[in-house]
């Protein structure tokens, strides 16, 4: 019943390395969104997608990459792992510009 | 530059002691203004939407006001069940969706 999944809840790897995180809802919504939260709790958006249309915050890194396989899905590929990227991810599910809805996250340290 | 401003930071109220959240925002174009609940180790729960100044929204104990240039969540009557962070956010009428604000932490103490 779970309406936006994500997988794994923790994720612990060594810098360098290469990662994703998988992102599912199943509330119809037709935009798909990833969030970083950091250590000061501060969310701020990394991607929006929909319909194929992709919005990508200019602060975030091209080793960050959103891939959506279908609309229901969209997944977070990280590449070359920092130090830096440690922090929870949220995905996040809404229709067009109503209230997201939100994954329970993804802890990702990085050592 | 949109930015999303709340206040206080944090705040302990006794049980049943009622007081208001802001939300304060400057931003290029106000699509809506959304709040947000977040229990420690989850993810934001929906709680709001408001699109214009003078709307109003209900839940239960809580009620989210619009204005210009800012948003309140009065809380009356508070239970401690109503501990959490509450967030703030609004979606922007260009670039990137939406900006949220710090978060306010609150404690409602038996």
């Amino acid at each position: 019943d779970t309406a936006v999944s994500q997988t794994p809840k923790y994720l612990v790897t060594q810098m360098g390395n290469d990662k994703s995180i998988k992102c599912e809802q199943n509330l119809g919504h037709d935009t798909m969104y990833w969030y970083k939260q950091d250590s000061k709790k501060f969310l701020k958006i990394m991607f929006s997608y929909n319909n194929k249309e992709l919005i990508i915050n200019e602060t975030v890194p091209n080793r960050f990459s959103p891939k959506s396989p279908d609309k229901a899905h969209l997944n977070l590929h990280i590449n070359s792992l920092e130090l830096g990227d440690s922090a929870v991810y949220f995905c996040a599910s809404s229709h067009a510009e109503y209230g997201q809805f939100f994954g329970p996250g993804t802890r990702l340290t990085v050592l | 530059e949109d930015q999303v401003t709340q206040s206080p930071e944090a705040l302990r109220l006794q049980e049943g002691e009622s007081s208001s959240l802001n939300c304060s925002y400057t931003v290029s174009g106000l699509r809506g203004l959304f709040w947000y609940r977040q229990d420690p180790g989850k993810g934001p729960e929906f709680l709001f939407t408001l699109y214009s100044a003078g709307e109003e929204k209900e839940k239960e104990r809580l009620k989210a006001t619009l204005t210009k240039k800012e948003s309140f969540l009065h809380i009356t009557a508070p239970k401690p069940e109503d501990s959490a962070t509450y967030l703030c956010a609004v979606a922007v009428a260009y670039g990137q969706n939406f900006v949220f604000g710090p978060g306010t932490r609150l404690s409602v103490l038996p």
